[in-house]
C-alpha cells in the first residue's frame, strides 16, 4: 500500500465548476502537506502548502487537511481551462522539501 | 532566473551503456533530489542530498548512483541501464528549512 493514495482520474469538468481533489495517507508521522501542479511536459510546481490540520486559502484554491481521518483535499473554485493539469498531493514528516512522498496525481481537464 | 536545469531532456539508450543525467541549480540550495515518475506509481524519490558530499537513498535507489561534489550540481548515474529504468526523471532542489521544492523540466529516458 502506498503511503499517499490519490485517485488518478482523469477528471473532466466544465469551466466555472467547483473541483474537489482528494488524497488519503497512512503515515501518522506526516505533518506537512502540499499540492503540486504539473502541466504537460513540465516539472511540478508548488501550489499550496499546509502544516498539520486546517484550511488554507489562496485565491480560487483552498487546501484542507484532516489529520484525524488522514484526508487531504484541494478545492478549486470557478475553474478555468488554464487549471487543466495534473495535481499531485505530497506529504512530509519534516519541515523541508528534501524528502517528499507523492500521490500518483489526478489529471484534471476543464472544458469550455 | 531561478531554475533547475536538467540535461538531456530526451535520451534513448541501449541496455548496459552507462549514462549520466546532469542537474544544476542556481539558487544556492542545500537540498537536491532525484525522482522518477511512472504511470500509476507517481513520483518516487531515488536519492537525495543534504549538502556537498552528503547523500542518502530514497525509496527506489537500486540501479542508480549519485554524487554531490559541488553545491549546484547533482548528477544521476546509471552504470548499467536496464529497460525497467525507462521513465521520466526529475531533479529537484530546496533550501534549508524551506517547504518548496523546485523541479527541473524532466528527462525522458528510454532504455531498449
Amino acid at each position: 500500500q502506498k503511503e499517499v493514495e490519490q485517485d488518478p482520474g482523469p477528471l473532466s469538468v466544465p469551466e466555472g465548476a467547483i473541483v474537489s481533489l482528494n488524497c488519503t495517507y497512512s503515515n501518522s508521522a506526516f505533518q506537512y502537506f502540499m499540492w503540486y501542479r504539473q502541466y504537460s511536459r513540465k516539472g511540478p510546481e508548488l501550489l499550496m502548502y499546509t502544516y498539520s490540520s486546517g484550511n488554507k486559502e489562496d485565491g480560487r484554491f483552498t487546501a484542507q487537511v484532516d489529520k484525524s481521518s488522514k484526508y487531504i483535499s484541494l478545492f478549486i473554485r470557478d475553474s478555468q481551462p488554464s487549471d487543466s493539469a495534473t495535481y499531485l498531493c505530497a506529504a512530509s514528516n519534516t519541515g523541508t522539501a528534501s524528502k517528499l512522498t507523492f500521490g500518483t496525481g489526478t489529471r484534471l481537464q476543464v472544458t469550455l | 532566473e531561478a531554475q533547475v536545469t536538467q540535461n538531456p531532456r530526451y535520451l534513448i539508450t541501449v541496455t548496459g551503456k552507462k549514462l549520466t543525467v546532469t542537474c544544476s541549480q542556481n539558487m544556492n540550495h542545500e537540498y537536491m533530489s532525484w525522482y522518477r515518475q511512472d504511470p500509476g506509481l507517481g513520483l518516487r524519490q531515488i536519492y537525495y542530498s543534504m549538502n556537498v558530499e552528503v547523500t542518502d537513498k530514497g525509496d527506489v535507489p537500486e540501479g542508480y548512483k549519485v554524487s554531490r561534489k559541488e553545491k549546484r550540481n547533482f548528477p544521476l548515474i546509471l552504470e548499467s541501464p536496464s529497460p525497467n529504468q525507462t521513465s521520466l526523471y526529475f531533479c529537484a532542489s530546496s533550501g534549508q528549512g524551506k517547504t518548496e521544492a523546485f523541479f527541473g523540466q524532466g528527462t525522458r529516458l528510454t532504455v531498449v
